[in-house]
């Protein structure tokens, strides 16, 4: 019960378009659903983060989405910038503190 | 910067070898975890410590160990190393909240074993 799918695995986008990554969970024990950006070279970087107490929270461009009773979380990249390029991560975290994370999402905006 | 370092940023050694890589935490976290980072297997976590025990085990090797000293610096060695142990090793901390929470991961440690 600890899985969290990740998709797509890569994801083309031209710039100005919205990009948008999808993660479902397993574990209802999960009340913290974070997303990582991580860029070659260098550790994965807190992009946004959602409880499910709340259905979306934006902050800027980026957008997560919350279905508790699909089990299901988006991020969602308006205006999708070439600086945007990068390998996106879902994760899900409960209370003994461990974060699970996704396959990773390789993101491609073209300019 | 997230605040936490980790040294050294590359280690390249042979089959066989023991290594250990390190990492601070940022300042005034207690927790440590430990990542192991592969193209096949994503970030795969393998140990956490809480303000000097351990407080959560991953899928981390027998072959693997750590620990975290007092002053919250942690440590994890890797012996009879394998071609396969090749990866990026993150250390990431964060404080204790209750639940889990933000993690501040460092910039990693690049293993090459040949």
């Amino acid at each position: 019960q600890q899985q969290v799918k990740q998709s797509p695995q890569s994801l083309i986008v031209q710039k100005g378009g919205i990009s948008i990554i999808n993660c479902a969970y397993e574990n209802t024990a999960f009340d913290y659903f974070p997303w990582y950006q991580q860029f070659p070279g260098k550790g994965p970087a807190l992009l946004i983060a959602i409880r499910p107490d709340v259905s979306e929270k934006k902050e800027g461009r980026f957008t997560i989405s919350f279905n508790k009773s699909a089990k299901q979380f988006s991020l969602h990249i308006m205006d999708s910038q070439p600086g945007d390029s990068a390998t996106y991560f879902c994760a899900g975290g409960g209370s003994n503190y461990k974060l699970t994370f996704g396959k990773g999402t390789l993101l491609t905006v073209n300019p | 910067d997230s605040g936490v370092t980790q040294t050294p940023k590359h280690l390249i050694t042979a089959t066989g070898q023991r290594v250990t890589l390190r990492c601070s935490p940022r300042s005034g976290d207690l927790s440590v975890y430990w990542y192991q980072q592969s193209l096949d297997q994503g970030l795969q976590f393998l140990i956490q410590y809480y303000n000097g025990e351990e407080r959560a085990k991953g899928n981390i090797l027998e072959r693997f160990s750590a620990q975290q000293f007092p002053d919250l610096h942690s440590e994890l060695n890797l012996s009879s190393l394998e071609l396969g142990d090749s990866a990026l090793y993150f250390c990431a901390s964060s404080a204790r909240t209750g639940r889990a929470d933000t993690q501040y991961f460092g910039p990693g440690t690049r293993l090459t074993v040949l």
